[in-house]
């Protein structure tokens, strides 16, 4: 099946620093990517929607101006947690797409991102 | 009301046992419907999809209910690796997935 990849796997960071998350997919094209938050004992919740080349769409509740997507190419989207706080400490997962891909089950998702802030 | 809705659990069963997990969806327009299962700190990984008639992958069965918005599914034969939590996800027009809070299967030898 199709492979997504999320880099870093894990960080630690201060409070008040920014941190980018990359989430690649490997051998597909990715029209549209999703970004989702998993605090513990919960479930996934989705974030945000970027289709490439275009701005992302927030879910309700997520604050635009602190997690800033770009989706600038077929196999990259990048999230930034600017000045993170220890609230946004979570696990982010992203999933991608292809353009032909409208079946849930073709939604692929990365290994997760697990971030850490102290 | 949650969207999609499971008892979080945690289950717990010898090996071997029969174990059943149930979900519930509130968007009647739903229009398709999975098992997720996601092991500590990965990702969630696609198990089964659901339909109507029933469908039965190996020692897994999975149903759906649409009259009554009901979701299932059946786990025979349990075996330690299948350990885990179980996500109920719904699918909908807007073409996303909402996942369940997921329901926590713990197998004991």
């Amino acid at each position: 099946g199709a492979v997504v990849s999320q880099h870093p796997s894990r960080v630690i960071c201060k409070s008040g620093t920014s941190v980018k998350i990359e989430c690649r997919s490997l051998d597909f094209q990715a029209t549209t990517m999703f970004w989702y938050r998993q605090f513990p004992k919960q479930s996934l919740m989705l974030m945000a929607t970027s289709n490439e080349g275009s701005k992302a769409t927030y879910e309700q509740g997520v604050e635009k101006d602190k997690f800033l997507i770009n989706h600038a190419s077929l196999t990259l989207s990048t999230l930034t947690v600017t000045s993170a706080h220890p609230e946004d400490s979570s696990f982010y997962i992203c999933s991608a797409r292809g353009p032909n891909d409208h079946r849930a089950d073709t939604q692929y998702f990365g290994p997760g991102t697990r971030l850490t802030v102290l | 009301r949650k969207e999609v809705e499971q008892d979080p659990g945690p289950f717990n069963v010898p090996e071997g046992a029969t174990v059943a997990f149930n979900c519930t969806y509130s968007n009647s327009a739903s229009q398709s419907f999975f098992w997720y299962r996601q092991d500590c700190r990965k990702e969630p990984k696609l198990l089964m999809s659901v339909y109507s008639s029933g469908n039965e992958d190996g020692r897994f069965t999975a149903q759906l209910n649409r009259a009554s918005q009901y979701i299932s599914l059946l786990i025979r034969d349990s075996k330690l690796s299948d350990s885990a939590t179980y996500l109920c996800v719904v699918f909908n027009a807007g073409n996303m997935l909402t996942f369940g809070g997921g329901t926590r299967l713990m197998v004991k030898p």
